[in-house]
């Protein structure tokens, strides 16, 4: 079935430094649509990126993540980390063509540390 | 723009004793809705996926006796945790998907519940 695979189940950096969080999949569909959320404390997911087009970046709010269907990647980035960035990051994959639920990855917990 | 409420926030329960949770759907229509639940240190599980005059498809190892949905309209769901226990702790989920065919989902703040 459907996977999401997040290496890193905690990753602590200094602010200021590169931020890369890794997110890999597997799905028998050929269109998937991948998406990162992210989860502050006490509080819901939040949308904070999504993709569906190959190879092209997509970028909020700092951070941006590109979709390689030829390693089945959406790795999420931000060139310099914040202290309030600091929350748990979800990596999730849905196939629109057919039962559309979201299927999470494990999740990576980010702390910025000043 | 689109919103999702969940009441209640915060709940709490004694072992064995039931709780309703609703999600509400405003500024479009919810024509899917997805019930999840992330207990403590985990991800986020489906349950269940309701869509509007169809079946409710549960997830392995959720079933309609423990957690009956129901999602009447456009705007509104319900799904009741029976007999909860200790292991139905967590936050329970409502993401709605609108009927412009969107590909995101709405996801509401979700109802953390306690088990006592």
């Amino acid at each position: 079935g459907d996977s999401v695979t997040q290496t890193e189940g905690l990753v602590t950096l200094t602010e200021g430094l590169p931020v890369m969080l890794n997110c890999t999949y597997q799905t028998i569909y050929s269109n998937p649509f991948l998406f990162w959320y992210v989860q502050h404390l006490n509080e819901s997911p939040r949308l904070l990126l999504k993709s569906f087009t190959d190879n092209k970046r997509t970028e909020h709010q700092g951070f941006h993540a590109t979709l390689h269907k030829s390693s089945s990647s959406f790795h999420l980035q931000k060139s310099s980390a914040q202290l309030s960035d600091s929350a748990l990051y979800y990596c999730a994959l849905s196939d629109p063509s057919g039962s559309w639920q979201l299927i999470f990855g494990s999740g990576t917990q980010l702390t910025v540390m000043p | 723009g689109a919103l999702v409420y969940q009441y209640p926030r915060r709940t709490i329960c004694k072992s064995g004793t039931s709780m309703r949770m609703e999600c509400q759907a405003v500024g479009f229509q919810a024509t899917s809705v997805a019930w999840y639940r992330q207990s403590p240190q985990k991800t986020f599980e489906l349950i269940a996926l309701s869509t509007v005059n169809s079946a409710i498809k549960y997830e392995q190892n959720f079933t309609q006796e423990k957690f009956p949905i129901s999602h009447p309209n456009l705007s509104f769901s319900s799904m009741t945790v029976l007999n909860a226990y200790l292991e139905d702790r967590g936050l329970y989920l409502c993401g709605a998907r609108d009927s412009t065919g969107s590909y995101e989902q709405y996801f509401g703040p979700g109802t953390r519940l306690t088990v006592l």
